[in-house]
């Protein structure tokens, strides 16, 4: 399949700990966030999306903080399992840009058996 | 119900050429948006089309030109190729045009200019 990102930062972590991924974004007027997954030779997967009204969000395994202060978002993953390699993307947007989601450069994210 | 498709999967174009990428959205979406992906780096918005008009539109040159059919499939033309052109073009379909709308992926076009 097709390789995502040959040079991306990467996260190791042991199959079962908690894995975090940290996002900086650019633009102090965004109001909504996304993370996505991407694995190889597919496109980018929703995993979960937070608003700026909102400081943390969580779903299935996975939370999103938000910090509107130092512009920073990050991902968390509990019980990170092996189905959980892939490149993680952030993504922002302000309203009124509708769709013109931003995306952050990447972290790959790999699960050590 | 077949998610978003793309065609074609790989393509080879010489620079100066021109290409057309395609793009099938899935079943019940009418908005679709095409990002390209240099390697190593995440998505970048090219264009939306919602209604078979350009809705939105990121910072690409005039030579990057798309449509969308009635059956809201799209396409997205490219002309004047670059060594610079290439890399994954991403095609994502949505239910309406506005950020809140979660986006599907498809699995992209590999394009390589030489």
């Amino acid at each position: 399949g097709e390789s995502v990102g040959l040079h991306l930062p990467t996260l190791s972590v042991q199959e079962g700990d908690n894995s975090i991924i940290n996002c900086a974004y650019s633009n102090s007027a965004s109001d909504y966030f996304i993370w996505y997954k991407q694995e190889s030779g597919k496109g980018p997967q929703f995993i979960i999306d937070i608003r700026s009204n909102m400081d943390k969000r969580q779903g299935q395994r996975v939370t999103v903080l938000l910090n509107k202060t130092v512009k920073h978002l990050s991902l968390q993953i509990a019980a990170t399992q092996p189905g959980d390699s892939a490149v993680y993307f952030c993504a922002e947007t302000a309203s009124g840009y509708g769709q013109n989601f931003v995306f952050g450069p990447g972290t790959r994210l790999s699960v050590l058996p | 119900d077949a998610g978003v498709t793309q065609s074609p999967t790989h393509l080879i174009k010489t620079r100066g050429q021109q290409v057309t990428l395609r793009c099938s959205p899935k079943s019940g979406h009418d908005t679709v948006s095409w990002y390209q992906q240099a390697l190593g780096q995440g998505p970048q918005f090219i264009f939306q089309y919602y209604e078979e008009e350009e809705r939105q539109r990121g910072n690409f040159p005039d030579r990057f030109s798309g449509h969308q059919f009635p059956n809201y499939s799209s396409e997205l033309n490219v002309n004047a190729l670059l060594l610079g052109d290439s890399a994954l073009y991403l095609c994502a379909s949505s239910l309406g045009a506005g950020a809140g709308y979660e986006q599907y992926f498809g699995p992209g076009t590999r394009l390589t200019v030489t």
